[in-house]
């Protein structure tokens, strides 16, 4: 059975204080690893793909990485409005339901 | 953009009541998804659909049904709603082909009394 576990479940910040996100995962034959950014009453919002190890994408302050057995996501120099929940998902297949962690609560205080 | 409309933002209804909550993606997704999203839980696989008319189990079926008669559309049918069915509902879309990801809806929030 997939599993994906994120830690820690909550991370409190100051405004400028970077940090990282981990997503571990155990999955038979990895096809795509995914991260979201949700918001209090809304659905996920789509970040990142990553499909191998060693692979890495970046958008403004978040920068996703990804290894054989686990991925991160960090985050440089955070501001408020980045407070949300971040979610990572696995997927075997084209045609695969995704697997989703718990997620990680982020607030970054002012 | 892909845009994935779900019909009620807020639902409430009664025990033992059919409940039908329905999903209308604009992007010829092949795949469509149902959710359910707890607090300690995340999100749950209740359902999903790879092609019109047809739908595999995820790992909370019971209680549930679906139906996709045409491509844009997914429902999820609660046949007799309970208490412990109180949840936000997302439904999610993706194209097909090498793992996209997938676009979420607002969710639907369903408390039933």
């Amino acid at each position: 059975e997939d599993q994906v576990t994120q830690s820690p479940e909550a991370l409190r910040l100051q405004e400028g204080e970077s940090s990282s996100l981990n997503c571990s995962y155990t999955v038979s034959g990895l096809r795509g690893l995914f991260w979201y950014r949700q918001d209090p009453g809304k659905g996920p919002e789509f970040l990142f793909t990553l499909y191998s190890a060693g692979e890495e994408k970046e958008k403004e302050r978040l920068k996703a990485t990804l290894t054989k057995k686990e991925s991160f996501l960090h985050i440089t120099a955070p501001k408020p409005e980045d407070s949300a929940t971040y979610l990572c998902a696995v997927t075997t297949g084209a045609n695969s339901k995704l697997t989703f962690g718990k997620g990680i609560t982020l607030s970054v205080r002012p | 953009d892909v845009k994935v409309t779900q019909s009620s933002r807020y639902l409430v209804k009664r025990t033992g009541e059919k409940v039908f909550l329905e999903c209308v993606q604009d992007m010829d997704h092949e795949n469509m998804f149902w959710y359910r999203q707890d607090p300690g839980l995340g999100l749950r696989l209740i359902y999903f659909s790879y092609d019109v008319k047809m739908k595999e189990k995820g790992d909370i079926p019971e209680g549930y049904s679906v139906s996709r008669e045409k491509k844009e559309r997914f429902s999820l049918i609660l046949e007799s709603a309970s208490t412990n069915q109180t949840s936000m509902y997302l439904c999610a879309s993706r194209s097909g082909g090498e793992p996209p990801p997938l676009h979420f809806g607002n969710g639907t929030r369903l408390t039933v009394t």
